[in-house]
């Protein structure tokens, strides 16, 4: 199946820091990445989509200068949170949409998540 | 892009058979039906998606009724490693960007 790494894993950082985390798709193109925040014990939470060569859109809700994304390329988006604040501590999860049109009813039409992200911030 | 409503948390014991319906009244013509598991502090894992029927992988087996308004999630056979949070998403492959929402989940805690 499609895989979907993220980098790092884990960050701990100070607050006003900013903090750049990375999605990558390793074997498979992806115009479109999706960027999801999750507190403990709750769901995750849709913040943004992330499409290549173009602005993100973000959600209702979600600062666009402070949770900063970019798309360079088809493998690659980064989610960089600025000035991190304390309130910002969540697990970070991004996602990518395998790109085959294969139909109404293909089974390729879901989301690969990444690993996630825990970030803390002091 | 259609609310879903499952239970919001189920109990079950080895070797047995689990089954989480899922409720989405409002489901569109378009819109199909994925089921995630997540596992604390990771991302979510596909386990099944249809339109409509039934769908068997190795995993597990997704029933849906002719009026497609909710779907049942079926994992045989459970084992302690099945615990996990189990999301029914429903999405359309016209909406754009096909985003997904993600409700509540179903929190399975399977004992020995």
């Amino acid at each position: 199946g499609a895989v979907v790494s993220q980098h790092p894993s884990r960050v701990i950082c100070k607050s006003g820091t900013s903090v750049k985390i990375e999605c990558r798709s390793l074997d498979f193109q992806a115009t479109t990445m999706f960027w999801y925040r999750q507190f403990p014990k709750k769901s995750l939470m849709l913040m943004a989509t992330s499409n290549e060569g173009s602005k993100a859109t973000y959600e209702q809700g979600v600062e666009k200068d402070k949770f900063l994304i970019n798309h360079a390329s088809l493998t690659l988006s980064t989610l960089t949170v600025t000035s991190a604040h304390p309130e910002d501590s969540s697990f970070y999860i991004c996602s990518a949409r395998v790109n085959l049109d294969r139909g109404l009813f293909s089974p390729y039409n879901e989301q690969f998540f990444g690993p996630g992200t825990r970030l803390t911030v002091l | 892009l259609a609310k879903t409503t499952q239970p919001i948390s189920m109990d079950s014991y080895e070797g047995q058979e689990v089954n989480i319906t899922c409720s989405h009244n409002n489901i569109a013509t378009n819109d199909y039906i994925t089921w995630y598991q997540q596992f604390p502090s990771q991302g979510p894992r596909f386990i099944i998606q249809g339109y409509k029927t039934k769908v068997t992988n190795e995993v597990a087996s997704l029933f849906i009724p002719a009026d497609r308004k909710s779907s049942t999630l079926s994992l045989p056979r459970v084992s302690l490693s099945d615990t996990a949070v189990y999301y029914c998403l429903v999405a359309s492959v016209k909406a754009a960007g096909n985003k997904l929402t993600f409700g509540g989940g179903t929190r399975v805690l399977v004992k020995p």
